[in-house]
C-alpha cells in the first residue's frame, strides 16, 4: 500500500460530457503526476503539479486540466469526452524538493480509475 | 527524446525457473531508472530503482536489476519465479518531472 488513493474506482460517461477524478497524496508528498493508461500500453505522462503550480505537461490537449489544493490533494479534468479517452488513470505522488535540478523523485501510484466513455 | 524499448511483449517461464526482463533507454543525461510491477486491474508497485552508485540494485520480492550504461541497459532479474509474479512489468526512465515508461512486458507463471 503506497498511502495514495483515488476515486472513484470507475466511472462511465458518454461522449462531450465532463468527468473529474480525485487523488489524494501520500503523506508528506508535495508533487503529484497524473497518467493516462490505455489498454496494453504503458502509462502516458499527462501532466505535474508541484506545490499547487503546474509542472510540466505531456503531450494532450487542453481540454485535459488539473488542480492541486493546498492539501497537495489533486483533481484531474476531462472535458468534452471522446471515445479515445477511455483508460485507467493513474495519479502518483512524490517529495519534489526542486524539480527544476532535473532530479527524478521515485513516484508512488494509487490504483487508478477506470474511465470508460461509450 | 527520451524513450524506453522493453523487446519482449509476453514471457512465460515456469514456476522456479530464473528470469530476465529487458529494458533499454535513450536519455542523454544521467538516467534514473526504475521498475514496477502491474497487477490486472491495479495500479503500479515499485519494485527497485536506480539513482546512482552501485549497478547492482535489489529490489522487493527478490528482485533484482542491473544498470549497464555501456549498452543503455537496465534489465530486470529474479533468479526463481513464484506464480505470484504474473504481472505486467514496466521499466521507467525518470527526468526532471516526468517519468517515461516502456510498454511492458506480460510475465505468464507456468506451474
Amino acid at each position: 500500500e503506497t498511502g495514495v488513493t483515488q476515486s472513484p474506482t470507475h466511472l462511465i460517461k458518454t461522449r462531450g460530457q465532463q468527468v473529474t477524478l480525485r487523488c489524494s497524496s501520500q503523506s508528506g508528498h508535495n508533487t503529484v503526476s497524473w497518467y493516462q493508461q490505455a489498454l496494453g500500453q504503458g502509462p502516458q505522462f499527462i501532466f505535474q503539479y508541484y506545490r499547487e503550480e503546474e509542472n510540466g505537461r505531456g503531450n494532450f490537449p487542453p481540454r485535459f486540466s488539473g488542480l492541486q489544493f493546498p492539501n497537495y490533494s489533486s483533481e484531474l479534468n476531462v472535458n468534452a469526452l471522446e471515445l479515445d479517452d477511455s483508460a485507467l488513470y493513474l495519479c502518483a505522488s512524490s517529495f519534489g524538493l526542486n524539480p527544476s535540478l532535473g532530479v527524478a523523485d521515485t513516484q508512488y501510484f494509487g490504483p487508478g480509475t477506470r474511465l470508460t466513455v461509450l | 527524446a527520451q524513450s524506453v524499448t522493453q523487446p519482449d511483449i509476453h514471457i512465460t517461464v515456469s514456476e522456479g525457473a530464473s528470469l530476465e526482463l529487458r529494458c533499454n533507454y535513450s536519455y542523454g543525461a544521467t538516467p534514473y531508472l526504475f521498475w514496477y510491477v502491474q497487477s490486472p486491474g491495479q495500479g503500479l508497485q515499485l519494485l527497485l530503482k536506480y539513482f546512482s552508485g552501485d549497478t547492482l540494485v535489489q529490489g522487493i520480492k527478490g528482485f533484482e536489476a542491473e544498470f549497464k550504461r555501456s549498452q543503455s541497459s537496465f534489465n530486470l532479474r529474479k533468479p526463481s519465479v513464484h506464480w505470484s509474479d504474473a504481472a505486467e512489468y514496466f521499466c521507467a526512465v525518470g527526468y526532471g518531472q516526468n517519468f517515461v515508461f516502456g510498454p511492458g512486458t506480460r510475465l505468464s507463471v507456468l506451474p
